[in-house]
C-alpha cells in the first residue's frame, strides 16, 4: 500500500493569502496524484488531478505541482469559500488518501 | 452530465451485513470504474474498493478482502457495496465515485454519501 502524507495538518491564514498544501507518498506515483476539497457536510469534490491539470470549472487560483514523491497544491488570494480540507490521492496503484489538511481562518 | 444516488441510511448491530446501492443516471456507467470511499466520523477518506462495470472486474485492498464485495449491475446502472461481519469501526459515511476512465484514477462525480452506523 502507498502511504500519504499531508502537511501541515491544519493551517491558519487570512482571507487574501496565499497558501501551500504538501502531500508526500511512501513511493514514487509519477504523476498519478489528485486533489479534492471537501467541506463540512459536503461531498468531496475534485480540484486537480495528473498532479497538476485543474479539473472543469476549477478557479485558476488553484494550482498543483510536483511528481514522483512530493507534491504541492498553492491557493492564491485565499477566499472565504476556499476555508476547508483538502486531501491528495494517489491512483498509480489501488488509491489511498492522504490524511487531509485544513485550512482555516485566522 | 452524470449524478450518483445512493440507497438511505442504514443502522446495523454487530456482525451483520448491510448492502447500500448507488444508480448513475444521465450519462455512461459500463466505461467507467465506479469506486466505494468511507469517511468514518471526524476522520479522512478510505478507499474501500471499487468495480469496474464492463468487465465486472471488483478490488479491494487486502484489509477489505472477504468481507466487502462490491458489484455491478449493468442493466440498471447500479453498483452494490455489500460488508459482513459488521464492526463498530465500520461506523461511517459511504460514498460511491465515478473515475472518469475505466480503472481506478482521479474520481470526478460522487454520490452524496450514505451513513451507515454499527450499533446494538
Amino acid at each position: 500500500e502507498i502511504v500519504m502524507t499531508q502537511f501541515p495538518v491544519t493551517l491558519s491564514v487570512s482571507p487574501g493569502e496565499t497558501v501551500t498544501l504538501s502531500c508526500r507518498a511512501s513511493q514514487r506515483v509519477g504523476s498519478s496524484l489528485a486533489w479534492y476539497q471537501q467541506k463540512p457536510g459536503q461531498t468531496p469534490r475534485l480540484l486537480i488531478y495528473d498532479a497538476s491539470t485543474r479539473a472543469t470549472g476549477i478557479p485558476a487560483r488553484f494550482s498543483g505541482g510536483g511528481s514522483g514523491t512530493e507534491f504541492t497544491l498553492a491557493i492564491s488570494s485565499l477566499q472565504s469559500e476556499d476555508f476547508a480540507v483538502y486531501y491528495c490521492q494517489q491512483y498509480d496503484n489501488w488509491p489511498t488518501f492522504g490524511g487531509g489538511s485544513k485550512v482555516e481562518i485566522k | 452530465q452524470i449524478q450518483l444516488e445512493q440507497s438511505g441510511p442504514e443502522v446495523k448491530p454487530p456482525g451483520s451485513s448491510v448492502k447500500v446501492s448507488c444508480q448513475a443516471s444521465g450519462g455512461t456507467f459500463s466505461n467507467n470504474a465506479i469506486n466505494w470511499v468511507r469517511q468514518a466520523p471526524g476522520q479522512g477518506l478510505e478507499w474501500v474498493g471499487g468495480v469496474i462495470p464492463m468487465f465486472g472486474t471488483a478490488n479491494n485492498p487486502q484489509e477489505f478482502q472477504g468481507r466487502v464485495i462490491i458489484t455491478a449491475d449493468r442493466s440498471t446502472a447500479t453498483s452494490y457495496m455489500e460488508i459482513t461481519s459488521l464492526r463498530s469501526e465500520d461506523t461511517a459515511i459511504y460514498y460511491c465515485a465515478r473515475s472518469v476512465s475505466g480503472d481506478y484514477r482521479q474520481m470526478d462525480v460522487w454520490g452524496k454519501g450514505t451513513t451507515v452506523i454499527v450499533s446494538s
